[in-house]
């Protein structure tokens, strides 16, 4: 059962124009949600969160929107630039008390920028 | 530099045979995690330890086990190796939870191969 859910195993886009990544869910127990951006032979790095009572989280370029009622999220990158070709994860928290909790991923999403 | 080291970065083994994967988390945080990727997927839970005690288990096998030191270090040890042990395996560290705010910092991995 995927609980985490990338439909596009790829995705392309010029630089300069916005990347739209986007991630469904089937948990509604999920109270956070994280993407990670990953460069081959290195581990996932974390790149911007957003908590379940929120819609919208702005950091810089990177922006992330949560639908808890289509239980649907997507991060956008505005402009891309080519330093952001990555394999994206989209991960979900399932809270486990204060000592942290098991995250949930999507199976990655592989943007290319092109020049 | 996330700060969560792994070693060794790369291991070669034969099917049958026993391995150690080592990870010391970021200074201060008491949760370790660790993960595996196959192939062209995403990062599937294996266990969580919080400050030398198992607090969550995911789809680890009988095979696998692991245990966190008092000096917070955790290790993965893996057993009876199968051709589709093959994968990388990552370690994660995380502070408490403050809310639901759950951010897990990763290592490099490390890239095992059965033969």
């Amino acid at each position: 059962d995927q609980q985490v859910k990338q439909n596009s195993p790829s995705l392309s886009v010029q630089e300069g124009r916005i990347s739209i990544l986007n991630c469904d869910y089937t948990n509604s127990m999920f109270d956070y949600f994280l993407w990670y951006k990953k460069y081959p032979a290195e581990g996932p790095t974390f790149l911007i969160s957003i908590s379940s009572i929120k819609d919208k989280n702005e950091d810089g370029r990177f922006t992330v929107f949560l639908n808890k009622s289509a239980k649907h999220l997507s991060l956008h990158i505005v402009p891309s630039q080519p330093g952001d070709s990555a394999v994206y994860f989209c991960a979900a928290s399932d809270p486990l008390e204060t000592s942290g909790s098991r995250l949930t991923f999507g199976e990655g999403t592989q943007l290319t920028v092109n020049p | 530099d996330s700060g969560v080291t792994q070693t060794p970065k790369h291991l070669i083994t034969a099917t049958g045979q026993r391995v150690t994967l080592r990870c010391s988390p970021r200074s201060g945080d008491l949760s370790v995690y660790w993960y595996q990727q196959s192939l062209d997927q995403g990062l599937q839970f294996l266990i969580q330890y919080y400050n030398g005690e198992e607090r969550a288990k995911g789809n680890i096998l009988e095979r696998f086990s692991a245990q966190q030191f008092p000096d917070l270090h955790s290790e993965l040890n893996l057993s009876s190796l199968e051709l589709g042990d093959s994968a990388l395996y990552f370690c994660a560290s995380s502070p408490p939870r403050v809310g639901s705010k759950n951010i897990q910092y990763f290592g490099a991995g490390t890239r095992l191969s059965v033969l």
